[in-house]
């Protein structure tokens, strides 16, 4: 079974407005890492938070990490075109040797 | 500097054969790792390699061969193809471990008929 979760699995929006996607995951961590994947292409790295950090920015980027519920969220504002992806959250579980564990990622579609 | 490159592109295979798929990166990571991606399942670590001479296995390995004989080349393995093999393969590298960023190559997108 996969560590993370994204919700929701699709999401559309109008250029300029805000995207927000959740990721849960089931066992402790040390830290997310959030990747971008444009269709066709391989992942790309976006932020990565450690499990004693709360939250992160990274230009229009703002990840938040609540360690007591296991959840993460991704907020992408003023979204545009070139935002269009799909969205992976990626966890290291203290347990299981560190490797790094995917979710099933969020599309991501962004109107003109 | 090129990243993390992989070849091929494109690959149509019949079942029972055998291919390997290329890795290499030129920016030194002693970490590196080939995933698969199928639809809906994000992706699934298949082995992976902490420096040259050192594999091991990761949630998928079955049907699939690794070996590091340097730094720069991590190739993957497929003795005998099957349909279940049908997937895109991602190689990544990184400084240190799973704990760092990850640099993904472009894909290899895999059909086993």
């Amino acid at each position: 079974s996969q560590q993370g979760e994204e919700d929701p699995q699709a999401l559309s929006i109008q250029e300029g407005e805000n995207a927000t996607m959740n990721c849960s995951y089931k066992t402790s961590i040390n830290n997310l890492q959030w990747y971008r994947q444009n269709s066709g292409r391989g992942l790309v790295h976006l932020i990565l938070i450690r499990s004693n950090e709360r939250e992160k920015h990274s230009g229009r980027l703002r990840v938040t990490l609540d360690t007591s519920k296991k959840s993460s969220s991704l907020l992408i504002t003023a979204s545009r075109a070139a935002d269009t992806a799909s969205y992976f959250c990626a966890t290291v579980p203290k347990a299981a040797g560190n490797k790094l564990t995917f979710g099933g990622g969020t599309r991501v579609l962004v109107k003109p | 500097n090129a990243g993390v490159t992989q070849t091929p592109k494109f690959q149509v295979l019949k079942t029972g054969q055998s291919m390997t798929l290329q890795c290499a990166q030129d920016m030194n990571h002693e970490y590196m790792s080939w995933y698969r991606q199928d639809p809906g399942m994000g992706l699934r670590l298949i082995h992976y390699s902490v420096g040259a001479g050192i594999t091991d296995q990761g949630e998928v390995p079955n049907g699939y061969n690794v070996s590091r004989s340097t730094t720069e080349d991590f190739p993957l393995r497929l003795l005998s193809a099957a349909p279940s093999q049908t997937s895109v393969y991602f190689c990544a590298s990184s400084y240190a471990g799973f704990t760092y960023e990850q640099y993904f190559g472009p894909g290899t997108r895999l059909t086993v008929t």
